[in-house]
């Protein structure tokens, strides 16, 4: 099985910093990665897939990149809205494995 | 607009069965993949299963192949799962969620599941 390994667990920010989170694949998932956004008490919300495509209504400070095995997901300014736990996940060999998570805190 | 809604969560003793389904409205159902999701404080996120539009792909993760089902009724725009043997471990919100290019666009509100004695 494919290993996401997520950092950092938790992240201390301000309002309009610039904040980026990673995530390794244990091997190759050739650009099939997926970003989350959770909230407490709801359900994840799709940001990003396929590596780098923005879900429609997602504003675009979201900016994610990577290829091979290694990702990155950028706010480019953090909002109040955004302060939340991102999670991204793989899908290869048809199955499915997400991070750990980063919770994104306040300052 | 899309919706998903599950239902038949629940309490249930180890070794006990439980069914879940997720409603759906506001997309092609037939043509759309499905896919089960579970989430734990301590575990996280871990996928289940999904199925294809028709019904005739089914894969599954390996901590629930051999006990859990999944299915779907296109009649009634519904998706499955069918959980036996369950154990403690299984304890979880259930979430259904649509597949689309490897992402899971559209997710249900979730549903708790506990197994306990």
């Amino acid at each position: 099985d494919i290993q996401m390994t997520q950092s950092p667990s938790t992240l201390s920010a301000s309002v309009g910093d610039r904040v980026t989170i990673t995530c390794r694949a244990s091997q190759n998932i050739n650009g099939w990665l997926a970003w989350y956004q959770q909230k407490p008490g709801n359900a994840p919300k799709l940001l990003i897939y396929m590596t780098s495509t923005l879900q429609n209504g997602v504003p675009s400070r979201f900016i994610s990149s990577g290829s091979g095995t290694e990702f990155a997901l950028t706010i480019s300014s953090l909002q109040p809205d955004d302060f939340a736990t991102y999670y991204c996940q793989q899908f290869n060999h048809y199955s499915l494995t997400f991070g750990g998570g980063t919770k994104v805190e306040i300052k | 607009q899309v919706q998903l809604v599950e239902s038949g969560g629940g309490l249930v003793t180890p070794g006990g069965s439980l069914r879940l389904s997720c409603a759906t409205s506001g997309f092609n159902f037939f043509v759309q993949y499905m896919s089960w999701i579970r989430q734990t404080p301590s575990k996280g996120l871990e996928w289940i299963s999904f199925i294809s539009g028709n019904g005739d792909i089914i894969y599954y993760g390996d901590s629930v192949k051999g006990r859990f089902t999944i299915s779907r009724d296109s009649a009634k725009k519904s998706l499955y799962l069918q959980m036996n043997s369950l154990r403690a471990e299984d304890t979880a919100v259930y979430y259904c969620a649509t597949l689309h290019y490897g992402g899971l666009n559209y997710w249900g509100q979730g549903i708790l599941v506990t197994v306990s004695s």
